[in-house]
């Protein structure tokens, strides 16, 4: 198994730019989530799905789009950057008891300039 | 009052000592735990779930304490590869909830 992967690893945007951040899991979760890291904050939750077609907002969704069209795919969109949006960002997926562990993707790292 | 809240450290410890750390977490229906490790520029992992009755793994011990509110890591006989960031995590009354993290501590072990 992969596990989760994510693409791009780095990316650089100038501000306005619109771009897909992709994540995808090989082991049947129905559970995926999309955190972004800065420093001092921790990991803030943006999106959430609990399966296909269904996603819910987090703690910070503004200016983030997210589908579920499959049980593997759960792609970030970044409707118009902002510098404000320079962060890390890491997708991740649970087994579907709560007890089970979330597991995590590498991360993209993401510059908006 | 924030979710889950961490002493953001650092710790500095030397080599073999014990250090300790606690997260208090607000939602009282909190139902799992967890602590992560995460290293430098790298995604966390999961280092170990934490148990009502509390649980051990090798030099590492976690516990919760409900009535409090908080969960607590023991790491014993500190060794340098053990420096990197502790995430405590929180999950609430089912499933689907989302998993929310704390800020994170940072440990550095020092020979």
């Amino acid at each position: 198994n992969a596990g989760v992967t994510q693409t791009p690893k780095f990316q650089v945007l100038k501000t306005g730019q619109s771009m897909t951040l992709q994540c995808a899991q090989d082991m049947n979760h129905e559970y995926m989530s999309w955190y972004r890291q800065d420093p001092g904050m921790g990991l803030r939750l943006i999106h959430y799905s609990v399966g296909a077609g269904i996603t819910d907002q987090g703690e910070v969704p503004n200016g983030y789009n997210v589908s579920r069209s499959t049980t593997e795919d759960f792609p970030l969109r970044l409707l118009s950057a902002a510098p404000s949006q320079t962060s890390v960002y890491f997708c991740a997926s649970t087994g579907e008891s709560s007890y089970n562990e979330q597991f995590f993707g590498p991360g993209t790292r993401l510059t908006v300039l | 009052r924030k979710e889950v809240e961490q002493d953001p450290g650092p710790f500095n410890v030397p080599e073999g000592a014990t250090v300790a750390f606690n997260c208090t977490y607000s939602n009282s229906a909190s139902q799992s735990f967890f602590w992560y490790r995460q290293d430098c520029r790298k995604e966390p992992k999961l280092l170990m779930s934490v148990y009502s009755s509390g649980n051990e793994d090798g030099r590492f011990t976690a516990q919760l304490n409900r009535a409090s509110q908080y969960i607590s890591l023991l790491i014993r006989d500190s060794k340098l590869s053990d420096s990197a960031t502790y995430l405590c995590a929180v999950r609430g009354s089912s499933g689907n909830t989302p998993l929310v993290f704390g800020k994170g501590t940072r440990l550095s072990v020092i020979a």
